[in-house]
């Protein structure tokens, strides 16, 4: 099984609708992350959350929003989806501290029309 | 804020040829550097990563990379690319207690 799961894998939704990407992770690691990735531009931050307790905005948290319901699980909402919120989004975890790898799940393509 | 550019978008290669993929960062002190490959359709996979001693990092599937602080680079090789190390290439930066920032991505292509 993956360290990291991610669901779904593939969502296509109406503009104006909620959906919500699910993340689980059975590393054990506190530090949980939210990026997006689109063709030319790399994985851009959307939120990370470094305990049960933290939340914080990333690079591009505009239009999005998340949960951290328990150390292993952390959800990003996209609350009225927009045709340019489509694109690949990846969960990711990590130990605290400098240094430390970086795990993704397999990401969640999302589809806006 | 740390920042990275990989200068390059697309690389073609012959298989059995060498391979170089560069990477420039922009950061105040010394930074943790990784390079993860991300094939189709797949998730990030870390190839390797550089955070102190020696600049000559050896990592997974015959690829390594050099740290070059007087260039702030981190350049990714492999002397013998093989048709499966296809893929997008990321190069990352991070630094203590902060988050990744990762570069735009190179994607290789390798010809039969």
């Amino acid at each position: 099984d993956a360290d990291v799961t991610q669901t779904p894998r593939n969502r296509i939704t109406k503009t104006g609708k909620r959906i919500m990407l699910e993340c689980s992770q059975t590393k054990g690691h506190d530090r949980m992350y939210w990026y997006r990735q689109d063709p030319g531009l790399g994985l851009r931050l959307i939120y990370y959350s470094f305990d049960v307790k933290d939340i914080n905005k990333g690079e591009i948290s505009d239009g999005y929003s998340v949960s951290r319901q328990a150390q292993a699980k952390f959800s990003l909402s996209l609350e009225s989806a927009i045709p340019n919120q489509t694109a690949l989004y990846f969960c990711a975890t990590s130990e605290a501290g400098g240094g430390n790898t970086i795990y993704f799940g397999e990401g969640s393509w999302l589809t806006v029309v | 804020a740390q920042s990275v550019t990989q200068p390059d978008i697309h690389i073609t290669v012959s298989e059995g040829a060498s391979l170089e993929l560069r990477c420039n960062y922009s950061y105040g002190a010394t930074p943790y550097l990784f390079w993860y490959v991300q094939s189709p359709g797949q998730g990030l996979q870390l190839l390797l990563k550089y955070f102190s001693g020696d600049t000559l990092v050896q990592g997974i599937k015959g690829f390594e990379a050099e740290f070059k602080r007087s260039q702030s680079s981190f350049n990714l090789r492999k002397p013998s690319v093989h048709w499966s190390d296809a893929a997008e290439y990321f190069c990352a930066v991070g630094a203590n207690g902060q988050n990744f920032v990762f570069g735009p991505g190179t994607r290789l292509s390798v010809l039969p």
